[in-house]
């Protein structure tokens, strides 16, 4: 079974600090995501990697950057935390080559900034 | 702008009854897929089913099936024989032409035992 594995399901952090969420997939996919979940909102994009080191922003980057050094490995960091980005953050992963192609989704990171 | 609106954001329906979700789009694209993905309270998100949007014939998985009317630009979603593990957010989606999913704002459907 594919998995994708988020580093935290719960984070507590402070306005100002430097917030790293982590993700890693077992299935040598390309892709990877970051969303974002807001009640009402549904999910948006953040980032997108289509491959190691290639980055695309999505529709709402601003106040985060991404780093994919491995291809099993992507990181969402919050430069500086601020209240209006405690959300839930879902981080998927899917084989590229096809538009027919499954998203696999993590558990899951709920953040709270204070 | 592509966009997927779900316009239903709680439903309700009653064990072993059939509900149906509704799905709008907006896309210039002609050749894309259409999602259904579940989200249960364990917050694992799951696919449900999906449909190309060249293809006729609406998909089938076991009890759920879709309703693909791509002139219309809709794509709901029925639950048969709807069961307590049904109870779940669920989210339509579009890749667009695509890798990148755009989701709708999600229904939250409710089973009534």
């Amino acid at each position: 079974d594919v998995k994708v594995t988020q580093s935290s399901r719960y984070l507590v952090k402070r306005t100002g600090e430097k917030v790293f969420l982590e993700c890693v997939q077992d299935m040598d996919h390309e892709n990877m995501f970051w969303y974002r979940q807001d009640p009402g909102l549904g999910l948006r994009l953040i980032y997108f990697s289509y491959d190691v080191k290639m980055k695309e922003k999505g529709d709402i980057p601003e106040g985060y950057s991404v780093s994919r050094e491995k291809k099993e490995r992507f990181s969402l960091i919050l430069e500086s935390a601020s209240t209006n980005q405690t959300s839930m953050y879902l981080c998927a992963s899917s084989p590229s080559g096809g538009m027919n192609t499954e998203a696999f989704f993590g558990q899951g990171t709920r953040l709270t900034v204070v | 702008a592509q966009t997927v609106t779900q316009s239903q954001p709680e439903m309700s329906v009653q064990e072993a009854e059939t509900v149906t979700l509704s799905c709008t789009y907006d896309t210039s694209e002609s050749d894309y897929y259409l999602f259904w993905y579940k989200q249960p309270p364990s917050r694992q998100m799951i696919l449900v089913i999906r449909q190309e949007a060249y293809k006729q014939q609406n998909a089938t998985e076991n009890r759920f099936s879709v309703n693909f009317q791509k002139a219309a630009k809709s794509f709901s979603l029925k639950i048969s024989d709807s069961q307590l593990g049904d109870a779940a957010m669920y989210f339509c989606a579009s890749n667009f032409g695509n890798e990148k999913l755009t989701f709708g704002t999600g229904t939250r459907l409710t089973i009534i035992p």
